[in-house]
């Protein structure tokens, strides 16, 4: 089946500075990548939606100058949070499209745990 | 807007029961629902997916169901063991994939 991955598996970094996630399709194109976050014992929470050659589409209350999303190239989807601070800490999954026939189907990563300190 | 729920939010059973999670969702304009396993501070394995066009999905001893009309989607579990203890997670993929809060499986031996 169809793989996403997903670096670093794990990252920690101190407040103030920045972090790139990088999800990646691996074994397919992807137009459209989704990012979420998953709070301890909480449910996922869509972030954005990447767009491969255009700019994210930012659910609401979502930070797009906090969490940069750069979808350049049909294969690499990356999220940069910004000067993180300790309640950016969570777990963010990224999961990307693969169009069959008239549908669709979405893989995703095995996340990536952000602690920042 | 889609709204997605699980029910029960935890459950505990002893090892070899038979078990039915539930999820409702409040619009049926979808193109699938995806059943996933969650362990604790992991990633998602799916388990089950069932496009809108059909009503159920089966491996081994998982069966999951769907009922667009009613907005409904039940995972039934067999012969549950301990190994099976994880949090399940729904997902309804409509324009966007809304997941549920989960149901926190505990199978005891």
């Amino acid at each position: 089946g169809a793989v996403v991955s997903q670096h670093p598996s794990r990252v920690i970094c101190k407040s103030g500075t920045s972090v790139k996630i990088e999800c990646r399709s691996l074994d397919f194109q992807a137009t459209t990548m989704f990012w979420y976050r998953q709070f301890p014992k909480q449910s996922l929470m869509l972030m954005a939606t990447s767009n491969e050659g255009s700019k994210a589409t930012y659910e609401q209350g979502v930070e797009k100058d906090k969490f940069l999303i750069n979808h350049a190239s049909l294969t690499l989807s990356t999220l940069t949070v910004t000067s993180a601070h300790p309640e950016d800490s969570s777990f963010y999954i990224c999961s990307a499209i693969l169009l069959i026939g008239g549908g669709n189907e979405q893989y995703f990563g095995p996340g990536t745990r952000l602690t920042v300190t | 807007k889609q709204e997605v729920t699980q029910i029960p939010a935890a459950l505990s059973v002893p090892e070899g029961e038979n078990l039915v999670l539930n999820c409702s969702f409040t619009d049926s304009a979808i193109y699938n629902l995806q059943w996933f396993r969650q362990d604790p501070g992991k990633g998602l394995t799916s388990l089950l997916l069932i496009q809108s066009s059909q009503r159920e999905q089966t491996s081994g001893r998982l069966n999951a169901s769907l009922d667009k009309s009613s907005g409904r989607s039940t995972l039934y579990i067999a012969a549950s063991q301990p190994g099976d203890s994880a949090t399940y997670l729904c997902a309804v993929t409509g324009f966007k994939t809304i997941f549920g809060a989960g149901t926190r499986l505990f199978v005891k031996a």
